[in-house]
Parts: structure tokens; C-alpha cells; sequence
């Protein structure tokens, strides 16, 4: 149980195309959802916090209108990189929480790795 | 400032050897802190801990929380290749559900 998957789990777009990643609870309803973005070598660093028919709450430094985020069901989150650049190029994950199994744990997502060029 | 430490950052072994990978934290309002294993894809859930002194086992891989010194450890024993990973440390803290995460234990284990 508790898994999550993302679509897709690579994409190459050119600068300044829009690109959207799908993030899905498939066998659980998750109220939160979480995006992150990793750097080679890097930890995760949390972009935002998705919750189900309300507006995503953003990290500071994090661009709202770059990185647009909806929730619209209680399985699926959407992460949209507009006008895409090379510096927008990492590995993005999601992960959400089952309420089922508590409130701290958090299942993640296989990752998409976008590649601008 | 929160904030997750882990040590070491990178880690060399063999086959067969045990290993100790820590993580130290410093939070106001401590709730849970969660260990991961990231092998090339997104991390994956090993443990999580809010206890002091209950160890949390699976298989070859043990941690446990001690939440007066504020660290906890992962233990794994008889290393394998597969055990080759980036170990990450996440812990729960304060009103907003939130994880911060340390930067990880790269760990290579060699045949």
C-alpha cells in the first residue's frame, strides 16, 4: 500500500516551453501532497505544500507563478514549470501523506527528472 | 534556525561490515524524525521514530532515537551491495508538518 506515482519520469523541453508533472496516490486519498526539487548532490529542498481544492502554500524564494500547482482530487497534484529555463533543470518529487497510517509519514513519488535545454 | 546534521557525509565499506550513520537535529517543537534510503529514484520510507530508546528493527537495519542528546543513528549490519545508497534523515517539527531533511550519508558498499 501507500504508493505514489509520477508522470513522467523524464522529460527534455526546450527554454521557455511549459512542462507538467502528474503526481498520483494510487491506493490511498491524500489530502497533502509536497513538491520537491533535488540538485545532483544536494538534498531535498520543499517547493510547496498541495492540499486538496485549496491554493498550494509556496517556500519562500519559490516562485508561485513559475511553478504552478493544483490538487484537484484527493489522488492527483500537478506541478507546472512555465516558461522553462536550463536553471529550472533538477529532479522533481513528489510525495504525499496517507492519513490512514499517521501524520508524519510521507510516501514518495519515483521522481521526474527535467532536463531544459 | 532548524536545522537536520548528518554524518558523514560519504562512507566507504566492505561486504560483511556494520555501519553507523547519524543524525543530529536542532528544532523547536520536535514531533518525529524519519529515516530514507535514495538509491537513483525518490527516497524510500524506513523509519520513523518519536520515542527515546525504542529500537526500530527491520531485517538488518536498526535505529534508535535519543531525543535528550538529540540524535538518532541507523545501524546496518552485514553490509551488502546492495545497501549502497544515500541515507536520509528528516525530522517533524513544529505546528506545520513540515520535514526538514539533513543532506545524507552517501554509502558505497564494495564486494
Amino acid at each position: 500500500g501507500a504508493v505514489v506515482s509520477q508522470h513522467p519520469s523524464w522529460v527534455i523541453c526546450k527554454s521557455g516551453t511549459s512542462v507538467k508533472i502528474e503526481c498520483r496516490s494510487l491506493d490511498f486519498q491524500a489530502t497533502t501532497m509536497f513538491w520537491y526539487r533535488q540538485f545532483p548532490k544536494q538534498s531535498l529542498m520543499l517547493m510547496a505544500t498541495s492540499n486538496e481544492g485549496s491554493k498550494a502554500t509556496y517556500e519562500q524564494g519559490v516562485e508561485k507563478d513559475k511553478f504552478l500547482i493544483n490538487h484537484a482530487s484527493l489522488t492527483l497534484s500537478t506541478l507546472t514549470v512555465t516558461s522553462a529555463h536550463p536553471e529550472d533543470s533538477s529532479f522533481y518529487i513528489c510525495s504525499a501523506r496517507d492519513p490512514d497510517r499517521g501524520l508524519y509519514e510521507q510516501y514518495f513519488g519515483p521522481g521526474t527528472r527535467l532536463t531544459v535545454t | 534556525e532548524d536545522k537536520v546534521v548528518q554524518s558523514p557525509l560519504s562512507l566507504v565499506v566492505h561486504e560483511g561490515d556494520t555501519v553507523t550513520l547519524n543524525c543530529s537535529y536542532e528544532v523547536t517543537n520536535f514531533r518525529s524524525l524519519l529515516w530514507y534510503k535514495q538509491e537513483k529514484k525518490a527516497p524510500t520510507f524506513l523509519f520513523m521514530l518519536t520515542s527515546s530508546g525504542i529500537e526500530k528493527k527491520s531485517g538488518r537495519l536498526s535505529s534508535i532515537l535519543d531525543k535528550k542528546e538529540l540524535f538518532s543513528i541507523l545501524n546496518i549490519t552485514a553490509t551488502q551491495t546492495g545497501d549502497s545508497a544515500i541515507y536520509l534523515c528528516a525530522v517533524y517539527a513544529g505546528n506545520n508538518r513540515k520535514l526538514i531533511w539533513g543532506l545524507g550519508t552517501s554509502l558505497a558498499v564494495n564486494p
